[in-house]
């Protein structure tokens, strides 16, 4: 099956600070999701992004589906950042987690 | 109510009691999962119904028993569990492209039940 590995797995950043996090898959995919999962379990949808790139706010992907990686990177870090983030990635059947990052972001 | 809901968020139960987690898509989705988040590993697919039909059965063990009922709702019996069994219980919703129903799209996640088992 879809191998996902997630780096760092962990990140300890200063608020403000900018990080990048990555997100290597083994096989082609049809579904890339990045998740923000907070402090109470929810998992929160960032971005459904199987190729190109896309911008939210602060927040911003890229995946490059024919080199197998996706990049979420986070500008200007604050508290409320911190948390789980997650990559997964589908075939056609069902998503497949990585083991996530953990992201703290102090003041 | 909106997104995907679950209920109850918490529950305790010892290893002779039967429950169910109830799971409600709003969305208008036709596939819907059941996840399973132990401590210190991945996320696990249990199991996915694709127009109410179960597609996806991950080897999850009997005492595991989901129903689809219709493409808005999902439930998970659960019966003579196991204390590892502990963990939080996510379900999520997603429109299924293709008449096929071979590609699943962007999913979205309830804010799952976090089961203790005594």
């Amino acid at each position: 099956g879809i191998q996902v590995e997630q780096s760092p797995p962990d990140l300890i950043l200063q608020e403000g600070a900018n990080s990048t996090l990555r997100c290597n898959f083994s096989d082609s995919v049809n579904n890339l999701q990045w998740f923000h999962q907070n402090p109470w379990g929810q998992l929160i949808n960032l971005f459904y992004i199987p190729s190109g790139t896309k911008q939210n706010g602060r927040l911003s992907a890229t995946t490059v589906a024919t080199e197998r990686y996706s990049l979420l990177y986070i500008s200007s870090s604050q508290t409320t950042d911190s948390g789980v983030y997650f990559c997964a990635v589908g075939g056609t059947d069902k998503l497949i987690f990585g083991t996530g990052t953990r992201l703290q972001v102090f003041p | 109510e909106t997104g995907v809901t679950q209920t109850p968020r918490h529950l305790v139960m010892g290893m002779t009691n039967k429950k169910s987690l109830k799971c409600e898509q709003h969305l208008g989705h036709n596939a819907m999962y059941w996840y399973k988040q132990s401590a210190k590993k991945p996320l696990e697919l249990m199991f996915v119904y694709n127009f109410k039909e179960q597609t996806e059965n991950n080897s999850v063990p009997s005492r595991f028993s989901p129903e689809c009922p219709n493409s808005s709702h999902l439930f998970l019996h659960l019966h003579t569990l196991q204390p590892e069994d502990s963990a939080l219980y996510l379900c999520a919703s997603s429109q299924v492209a293709g008449t096929s129903g071979s590609s699943y799209n962007e999913q979205f996640f309830g804010p799952g039940t976090r089961l203790t088992v005594l």
